[in-house]
């Protein structure tokens, strides 16, 4: 079945570095993919919707200009956390949703990538 | 590592009647959370269950959680058209070295 990827599953880095994280459609083509965040304890919150070849949509209270989202083809959407500060430690999760044709649609989760900001 | 199956992956069911889906798991699970997601939304969080037996309800939905904490049910009760979509379970990581587990999802659709 689709598969999505995540990497790196685990990062660690230094207050004020930048962060990519990249996710990978596998066996189909994402038009759209979906960038999660969750917090301990607390449930998967939507952060933004990234479009392929445009600009993506941010849920409010999301600073898009700390964290960017490039969606250049059809299989990849990254993830960059600018600046990152303590309290962007997360677990982030990416979904893409398939639309190749079949009757119904369906979205497949990323296994997340764990942050960890010193 | 823990993986979590979700059944039925669709359930087609006459508007007014009863809906479950079931997640089992491999392992025990420290927390259980579901999700709908309405065609063409994204997953949007409905409960958590936490302890060994939990049952919890809102309004038609009864979420429930295993004893052994490795299996978790949603049942709807006289299913209404707004139920359409998809209801997934996800356990989330506890400990530092687990990943994010989501069941494959039920897609219930409601014949009127």
């Amino acid at each position: 079945g689709a598969v999505v990827s995540q990497h790196p599953s685990w990062v660690i880095c230094k207050s004020g570095t930048s962060v990519k994280i990249e996710c990978r459609s596998l066996d189909f083509q994402a038009t759209t993919m979906f960038w999660y965040r969750q917090f301990p304890k607390q449930s998967l919150m939507l952060m933004a919707t990234s479009n392929e070849g445009s600009k993506a949509t941010y849920e409010q209270g999301v600073e898009k200009d700390k964290f960017l989202i490039n969606h250049a083809s059809l299989t990849l959407s990254t993830l960059t956390v600018t600046s990152a500060h303590p309290e962007d430690s997360s677990f982030y999760i990416c979904s893409a949703r398939d639309l190749s044709g079949r009757v119904q649609e369906t979205q497949y989760f990323g296994p997340g990538t764990r942050l960890l900001v010193l | 590592g823990q993986q979590v199956m979700q059944i039925p992956q669709y359930q087609h069911v006459q508007e007014g009647e009863d809906f479950t889906t079931y997640c089992n798991s491999s392992t025990t699970l420290s927390n259980i959370q579901w999700y709908k997601q309405r065609p063409g939304g994204h997953p949007v969080f409905l409960i958590q269950l936490v302890k060994s037996g939990e049952v919890k309800k809102q309004k038609r939905l009864t979420f429930q959680f295993g004893e052994a904490k490795k299996n978790s049910s949603l049942h709807i009760t006289a299913t209404q058209t707004t139920d359409v979509g998809t209801y997934f379970c996800m356990s989330p990581p506890f400990f530092g070295n687990e990943k994010l587990t989501f069941g494959t999802g039920t897609r219930l659709t409601i014949i009127p």
